[in-house]
């Protein structure tokens, strides 16, 4: 089956700093997307993305469709506190039941 | 508007025993999906409801169903639990709408967390 890679698997965000993380799959998905979740709650819809290439941001976050539709990264800039948490990349594909394929998730914590 | 809601919240079950967890999408979403996210793991797909019949269906055991009905809310069932069914159990809803471009972005509600015992 479909299987996601998503790096790095945690890290340690200074308050101002930009952040990085990608998803990459062997697979070819439709559409990519980026969730964030927090303890206890369902994942939040951040970014989505509909086409190979395609660069969308949202505010301080910023994420790609892959060219070969096979990966996707986010960017966060100018982190402040309330970033922290877990972000999950999501590709999905159009056949039957248009299923959303997680990666594992990237927790986001602050440096002390 | 109020976004994807789930019921119960918690709930705490017996091996053996059968539940149902409820979901109603956003007014005007058509299409609920139903995941199971394991402590540390990413959500797992396990089906999609579109105008009530089963568009999709994820790698779980027949032990698990569902329906939707004709408000679009949905029911997921799970007979004869097992330890391992213990999870966080997410409905997401979308409007399945194709025209042209397919965008069948789904919006997750908040959950149900389900502890078999």
């Amino acid at each position: 089956g479909q299987q996601l890679n998503q790096s790095p698997q945690s890290m340690f965000i200074q308050e101002g700093e930009d952040v990085s993380m990608n998803c990459t799959s062997s697979s070819i998905f439709n559409t990519w997307l980026w969730y964030k979740q927090d303890p206890g709650e369902g994942p939040v819809l951040l970014i989505a993305l509909y086409k190979a290439g395609e660069l969308t941001s949202n505010g301080r976050l910023t994420a790609q469709f892959g060219i070969t539709r096979k990966d996707s990264f986010l960017n966060i800039s100018a982190s402040i506190p309330s970033d922290v948490g877990i972000y999950f990349c999501a590709g999905q594909l159009w056949e039957y039941g248009n299923k959303l394929v997680f990666g594992a998730g990237t927790i986001l914590r602050v440096k002390s | 508007d109020a976004g994807v809601t789930q019921s119960p919240t918690h709930l705490i079950k017996t091996r053996g025993q059968q539940v149902t967890l409820r979901c109603s999408p956003i007014s005007g979403h058509k299409s609920v999906s139903w995941y199971q996210q394991v402590l540390g793991q990413g959500p797992q797909f396990i089906f999609q409801y579109y105008e009530k019949e089963e568009r999709g269906r994820g790698n779980f055991p027949d032990r698990f169903s569902a329906r939707q009905f004709p408000n679009y809310s949905s029911e997921l069932n799970v007979n004869a639990l097992l330890l391992g069914d213990s999870a966080l159990y997410l409905c997401a809803s979308s409007l399945f709408r194709t025209s042209g471009i397919i965008t069948d972005t789904q919006y997750f509600g908040p959950g149900t967390r389900l502890t078999v015992l």
